[in-house]
């Protein structure tokens, strides 16, 4: 089955400063990659996604890159807010099952 | 206009007691998900229906039985309620069991005393 790695487990920044998450898989028929922020107390909300014939999309701040080669992909915030602190998933879905596999989370935590 | 209504929201018991939580949506969606949320935060399916289908089913303790009265709702039972069953229960749809993201409810903490 899937495996989803994410790293860092937890992400320190300044306001303003640009954040990276990165998350490799292991299926390389996995073509659906999502991104989920949960702010504390909340639930995850997708907050952009990216299929395999597409190697980037930005949306306002948020851009995920995807690399097939690698089988890896990375979510990039840029202008850091702290409202922008909740934990982020990351999550690989394969195509022989629509049961996305998720990665274990990053914490980002900005500091005004 | 909550897309994906639980409830309850909180949720203490008593070990060995039985208890439901109840999820609705108003998307139109065709496939319904039971996710519970440990300590560590981690994300583990446990049932998925499509059109009121049970076409997901992980390895979960018998003591859970999933219930899709229709499409737009997904019910959790919960039998003989154990210590290790406390976490954050959520309910997601989504549009198709095609690679499509979810819309989650805003979950259930369970905590079994």
């Amino acid at each position: 089955g899937e495996n989803v790695e994410q790293h860092p487990s937890t992400l320190s920044v300044q306001e303003g400063d640009s954040a990276v998450i990165k998350c490799t898989y292991s299926d390389s028929a996995s073509n659906y990659f999502p991104w989920y922020k949960q702010e504390l107390g909340k639930r995850p909300q997708l907050i952009i996604d990216i299929r395999s014939n597409v190697g980037e999309k930005k949306d306002q701040r948020i851009a995920v890159t995807l690399n097939k080669t690698a089988k890896h992909f990375s979510l990039h915030i840029t202008e850091t807010q702290p409202e922008d602190s909740a934990v982020y998933f990351c999550a690989a879905t394969s195509g022989g099952s629509y049961i996305p596999t998720f990665g274990r989370g990053t914490s980002l935590i900005v500091h005004p | 206009d909550t897309a994906v209504s639980q409830t309850p929201k909180y949720l203490v018991t008593q070990m060995g007691n039985d208890k439901s939580i109840k999820c609705e949506q108003n998307l139109g969606h065709d496939t319904m998900y039971w996710y519970k949320q440990d300590s560590k935060k981690f994300l583990k399916i446990m049932f998925s229906y499509n059109n009121k289908e049970l076409i997901i089913n992980e390895t979960v303790p018998n003591r859970f039985s999933p219930k899709s009265p229709d499409k737009a709702h997904l019910n959790l039972h919960i039998n003989s309620l154990e210590l290790g069953d406390s976490a954050v229960y959520f309910c997601a749809s989504s549009q198709n069991k095609g690679n499509y993201g979810y819309t989650f409810g805003s979950g259930t903490r369970l905590t079994v005393v």
